[in-house]
């Protein structure tokens, strides 16, 4: 079965940072292109950032280039997003999905993880 | 502001037939790239519901159903049921964006 398990959210000040995982089990994660989506308290789905199997590509939304890292260790089969200089519009709950092999599509979702950037 | 724009909500009796519309633009759905479809019911994750436009997930139930044309696509719901109460999100990928792109989301309601 696959999993997805988000950890690493949490209360942080403006201007904070913190680093988002992903752990995934139950496929080959090192095949897939991953994602994190972001969803505001009570709004709708925002894609965040993209990378390819192998980590060597990667894309960002305009909202968080330069701010925002994705990156991911295909030997711990985990996900990671690097967050600094954080403001409060990045408060949400963010999701890890992979991309499926065969669309552009979502096709599993883990159970997103909340941050909140408030002082 | 989306990229995709959908209708805020649609609402529908049990047993009743309701569709959701998802317009985009020549850089996304007009530039041919496929549609999916998410179903999120209140408080858990997003779940894929229709990809490629018109395939359904092994366990999605027939009465979920897409199509795209031009730069839109729609998905109906038929035989509306209260389970079926939710908010449903399309999505595509957008060329200039060179990334994913989300409807705002359309609420159903089940009267």
């Amino acid at each position: 079965e696959v999993q997805l398990v988000e950890s690493g959210g949490g209360l942080v000040q403006p201007g904070g940072s913190l680093r988002l995982s992903c752990a995934a089990s139950g496929f080959t994660f090192s095949n897939y292109w991953m994602h994190w989506v972001r969803q505001a308290p009570g709004k709708g789905l925002v894609w965040v950032s993209r990378i390819y199997s192998d980590g060597t590509g990667t894309k960002y939304a305009d909202s968080v280039k330069g701010r925002f890292t994705i990156s991911r260790d295909n030997a711990k089969n985990t996900l990671y997003l690097q967050m600094n200089s954080l403001r409060a519009e990045d408060t949400a709950v963010y999701y890890c999905a992979r991309e499926s092999q065969y669309s552009n599509s979502h096709d599993h979702w883990g159970q997103g993880t909340l941050v909140t950037v408030s002082s | 502001q989306s990229v995709l724009t959908q209708p805020p909500s649609v609402s529908g009796a049990p047993g009743q037939r309701v569709t959701i519309s998802c317009t985009g633009s020549s850089s996304n759905i007009g530039a041919g790239y496929d549609v999916h479809w998410y179903q999120q019911l209140p408080g858990t994750a997003p779940k894929l519901l229709i990809y490629g436009n018109t395939n359904r997930p092994s366990g999605v139930p027939g009465r979920f159903s897409g199509s795209k044309s031009g730069t839109s696509a729609s998905l109906a719901i038929t035989g509306l049921q209260a389970e079926d109460e939710a908010d449903y999100y399309c999505q595509s990928y957008d060329n200039s964006l060179s990334g994913s792109v989300f409807g705002g989301g359309t609420k159903v309601t089940v009267l």
